[in-house]
């Protein structure tokens, strides 16, 4: 069964202390990975698409990377501003553009 | 301005009633989705188009419905049918090709009473 799992589930960092937020996946085939910022009560917005092992992307203080089996996302010196739900999701080779998403992780960031 | 919009915001039903959900994008964009995201999990695919007149189902289909009569509006009825309808509905599209992003409306939170 293809499945995509966000660790950690909520995390809590202060002001500036960098971390990261990974995305596993077990997918018959990857033909993208694709990471979203979510607020309370908004629809998701896109940050990034990653489509091959190896490929790095940079938006401010976010960068986010893909292996073979996992996504991270690196936030950097991060903001209160940058608290949200961070979403993952993957795009199956057959697919027809249906995307599986992971339960997202909550980031909060204390000043 | 560019973009997709979900009306109403809140939609208050009494169980039992059909309710139908819009969803608009002058993006211009061929392919259109609906999800259904609950607290506490991932959101989940109900129906999607990648052209006019023409939608698939999704995971969890069963107890909605979708029209897609024009290329900016693809309509979402939550029937009777639908045991547990009570959940924050999204709307998305994208261009048509299986590497191009989707881009969220602001969402609609349906509560049936």
């Amino acid at each position: 069964e293809d499945q995509v799992t966000q660790s950690p589930e909520a995390l809590r960092l202060q002001e500036g202390e960098s971390s990261s937020l990974n995305c596993s996946y077990t997918v018959s085939g990857l033909r993208g990975l694709f990471w979203y910022r979510q607020d309370p009560g908004k629809g998701p917005e896109f940050l990034f698409t990653l489509y091959s092992a190896g490929e790095e992307k940079e938006k401010e203080r976010l960068k986010a990377t893909l292996t073979k089996k996992e996504s991270f996302l690196h936030i950097t010196a991060p903001k209160p501003e940058d608290s949200a739900t961070y979403l993952c999701a993957v795009l199956l080779r057959g697919s027809q553009g249906n995307l599986i998403f992971g339960k997202g992780t909550k980031l909060s960031v204390k000043p | 301005d560019g973009g997709i919009t979900q009306s109403p915001k809140y939609l208050f039903r009494k169980e039992g009633q059909n309710v139908t959900l819009s969803c608009e994008q002058n993006l211009n964009h061929d392919a259109m989705y609906w999800y259904r995201q609950d607290p506490g999990q991932g959101l989940r695919l109900i129906y999607y188009s990648q052209i006019v007149n023409d939608f698939q189902k999704g995971d969890i289909a069963e107890g909605y419905s979708v029209s897609r009569e024009k290329k900016e509006s693809f309509p979402l009825t939550v029937t009777s049918a639908q045991k547990n309808p009570t959940a924050f509905y999204l709307c998305a599209s994208s261009m048509r090709g299986l590497l191009n992003e989707q881009f969220f409306g602001p969402g609609t939170r349906l509560t049936v009473l």
